[in-house]
């Protein structure tokens, strides 16, 4: 069974201020993707990254894929209380069974007070 | 282009009975998927639709089941509930592929009493 690891599972900054969440796994995926989801609503997608050492960035949020493609970051910079949410990885692989699947990290509250 | 809905939104059930939950998904999109959350879980997995036809499982007991209709909507069905059944129910769907991009709905709040 595939697992991620995400740290820290809270966090409360100031506005401003920059933080980096993190995802990791004993086990290589073929891809890793970052998700944001709302109260009340289903995560929405931010990123994909496939290739390791694969850096990518999305405005203010910059996001790597371990060289190894086993743990992944999510790095925010001058966080806005629009970014209050929670973050989302998720790992895809192919099962025992050859089906491709997503293994969803338990997430990381973020919460930016102005 | 309409995104993903999810019916009902909220729903209050009592242990032993029965629930369907519905998901329509993007239009042009095959492929449906269904993830239970909860907050010391987070995410998993339950199955994912295809072309009328279960083409990935989770690990989750056969009290869970689906289905798939020739328009691509989708039906969760959970019998005999139990009270750690409460959670968040997600659908997404995806074009084709299980690697293709999922486009999440809202979600189904159920609450089992």
């Amino acid at each position: 069974t595939q697992l991620l690891e995400q740290s820290p599972q809270f966090l409360s900054i100031q506005e401003g201020e920059n933080l980096t969440v993190y995802c990791n796994s004993s086990s290589v995926f073929s891809s890793l993707q970052w998700y944001r989801q709302e109260p009340g609503e289903g995560p929405v997608l931010l990123v994909t990254v496939v290739t390791g050492g694969e850096v990518k960035k999305l405005k203010r949020l910059t996001f790597q894929f371990g060289d190894a493609r086993k743990d992944s970051s999510l790095h925010i910079t001058a966080a806005q209380t629009g970014d209050t949410g929670l973050y989302l990885c998720a790992g895809g692989g192919y099962s025992g069974a050859g089906s491709y699947q997503l293994t969803f990290g338990k997430g990381t509250k973020l919460s930016v007070i102005p | 282009k309409a995104g993903v809905t999810q019916t009902p939104r909220y729903l209050i059930k009592t242990r032993g009975q029965q629930v369907t939950l519905s998901c329509s998904p993007i239009s042009g999109h095959r492929s449906v998927s269904w993830y239970q959350q909860t907050p010391g879980q987070g995410l998993q997995f339950l199955f994912e639709y295809f072309s009328e036809t279960q083409r990935n499982k989770g690990n989750f007991p056969g009290r869970f089941s689906g289905r798939q209709f020739s328009n691509s909507r989708s039906e969760m069905n959970v019998s005999t509930l139990e009270l750690g059944d409460s959670a968040l129910y997600l659908c997404a769907s995806s074009l084709v592929e299980s690697t293709d991009t999922q486009y999440f709905g809202p979600g189904t709040r159920l609450t089992v009493l």
